[in-house]
C-alpha cells in the first residue's frame, strides 16, 4: 500500500527548532518529487517545499532561509528541519507525493498532482 | 506571482444538485499544471483532477474538471452526501517552482 506516514510535531517555544519526518511505504522518496503543505488553524493550504528526484530544493517565500527539507533514501523518508520557528508557523504540516514524469532537475514535462498524501502532523507554536 | 481565486467562498446546494466551482488565475496558467483536491473536516486534501480535466485514480465521474487560460471550473454533476466539503484549485508554477493554491470554496448542504 501506498502510505506516508507525518511524525515529530508539537509544541515549541518561537525562535525554536523541530524536525518533521515523512516515512514513506509503497514507493520509492528518491524518485519522486515530494513536497510539504501546511494547513493554519481555519485556513486554506499553503505549499511550503519541494525536493526534486535529482535532489533540487524549493522554498515558499515565508519559510525561505528557516525551513530545510531532506531525505534520506535509506529510510525513505521526507524531512522537514524548521528553525527560527514563528507563531505564523502554527499548522498541521502535509507531505505530499508530488506526481510527475520529468528528468527530476526541472518541473516535471507530465504533472499529475499530489496525489498521496500523509495525515499530517500538528506544529504550535506558543510560548 | 500567480494569485488563484476561487468563487464563490461558499455554495449552499442540496444532494442532487449540481455544483459549478469557479478558480481565476491573476495571469495565464498551463492546464498541465492546474490542479483540484477535495478536502473534508479533519482529513488531509484528497487529489481529485489534474491537468485541469483529467480525474484522478479513483474519482467518481460525476467530478470534471474544465477551462484553459485563466479560467478554470470544476464542475460535480450531481451532488453526493458525502461531497460536501472544501474544494481548492492549485497551480503549479516553474519559474521559480512555486505551487498556488486558491483560498477555497466551501460546498455545504443548504
Amino acid at each position: 500500500e501506498v502510505q506516508l506516514v507525518e511524525s515529530g510535531g508539537g509544541l515549541v517555544q518561537p525562535g525554536g527548532s523541530l524536525r518533521l519526518s515523512c516515512a514513506a511505504s509503497g514507493f520509492t522518496v528518491s524518485s519522486n518529487y515530494m513536497s510539504w503543505v501546511r494547513q493554519a488553524p481555519g485556513k486554506g493550504l499553503e505549499w511550503v517545499s519541494v525536493i526534486y528526484s535529482g535532489g533540487s530544493t524549493y522554498y515558499a517565500d515565508s519559510v525561505k532561509g528557516r525551513f530545510t527539507i531532506s531525505r534520506d533514501n535509506s529510510k525513505n523518508t521526507l524531512y522537514l528541519q524548521m528553525n527560527s520557528l514563528r507563531a505564523e508557523d502554527t499548522a498541521v504540516y502535509y507531505c505530499a507525493r508530488d506526481l510527475g514524469v520529468g528528468d527530476g532537475y526541472n518541473r516535471p514535462y507530465y504533472y499529475y498532482g499530489m496525489d498521496v498524501w500523509g495525515q499530517g502532523t500538528t506544529v504550535t507554536v506558543s510560548s | 506571482e500567480i494569485v488563484l481565486t476561487q468563487s464563490p467562498g461558499t455554495l449552499s446546494l442540496s444532494p442532487g444538485e449540481r455544483a459549478t466551482l469557479s478558480c481565476r488565475a491573476s495571469q495565464s496558467v498551463s492546464s498541465s499544471y492546474l490542479a483540484w483536491y477535495q478536502q473534508k473536516p479533519g482529513q488531509a486534501p484528497r487529489l481529485l483532477i489534474y491537468g485541469a480535466s483529467s480525474r484522478a485514480t479513483g474519482i467518481p465521474d460525476r467530478f470534471s474538471g474544465s477551462g484553459s487560460g485563466t479560467d478554470f471550473t470544476l464542475t460535480i454533476s450531481r451532488l453526493e452526501p458525502e461531497d460536501f466539503a472544501v474544494y481548492y484549485c492549485q497551480q503549479y508554477g516553474s519559474s521559480p517552482p512555486k505551487w498556488t493554491f486558491g483560498q477555497g470554496t466551501k460546498v455545504e448542504i443548504k
